[in-house]
């Protein structure tokens, strides 16, 4: 079974700031992908990042980058220069490929305020 | 916009109603999920169909009915529900490669925000 949390329920950022969201996760599964989420308040769930578990090196989109410590099951989001748009709810998910097909399990989220 | 859609976005339902919730793809994928989201708790997969074939039902209630005609529609057949369902349902869809082991990712649509009084 796979498990994600998100310690940090609620996180804020000043306009400009950096802000890193925490996300853990365990699996005994060697083959494993890891996403971060995010869902405005119109709820509509968008991809922000992605990382593929056999990659050492971080993901990186544009303001948006990981940290991914394996060995510690760690995978965290680091927005750089926040901005009043980012303010959402993030998930993080931990993705397996099953025979069934892919199956993402989600952590609870963190709440996002980004302050002007 | 993701290539996923939903209707109705909004849904009030009578506990004794039977209705439907409607999801289509058009980004050309062949498996599509049903996640049901509540308050204060991560997402659930409630269905997954994979190749228009229904793989996985996470021991869902039988009040919840999926249908899957083709690769691009995926429904969600409601009937004497129960006021603990209210929630949003999301439906996903990815393109899934038989044997490769590859997670692809899953895209969503904007869900239906469903009330049962």
């Amino acid at each position: 079974a796979q498990t994600v949390t998100q310690s940090q329920p609620e996180m804020s950022v000043q306009e400009a700031e950096t802000v890193t969201l925490s996300c853990t996760y365990d699996t005994s599964e060697s083959d494993y992908y890891l996403f971060w989420y995010k869902q405005p308040p119109s709820r509509q769930m968008i991809l922000v990042i992605r990382q593929e578990a056999y990659k050492q090196q971080n993901a990186t989109e544009n303001r948006f980058s990981v940290n991914f410590q394996k060995a510690a099951k760690s995978f965290s989001l680091k927005i750089s220069d926040s901005q009043l748009g980012d303010a959402a709810m993030y998930f993080c998910a931990l993705g397996v490929l099953e025979t069934s097909g892919s199956r993402l399990t989600f952590g609870e989220g963190t709440q996002l305020t980004v302050n002007p | 916009e993701t290539g996923v859609t939903q209707t109705p976005r909004h849904l009030v339902m009578g506990m004794t109603n039977k209705k439907s919730l409607k999801c289509e793809q058009h980004l050309g994928h062949n498996a599509m999920y049903w996640y049901k989201q509540s308050a204060k708790k991560p997402l659930e997969l409630m269905f997954v169909y994979n190749f228009k074939e229904q793989t996985e039902n996470n021991s869902v209630p039988s009040r919840f009915s999926p249908e899957c005609p083709n690769s691009s529609h995926l429904f969600l057949h409601l009937h004497t529900l129960q006021p603990e369902d209210s929630a949003l349902y999301l439906c996903a869809s990815s393109q899934q490669t038989s044997g490769s082991g590859v997670q692809e990712t899953q895209y969503f649509g904007p869900g239906t925000r469903l009330l049962v009084l």
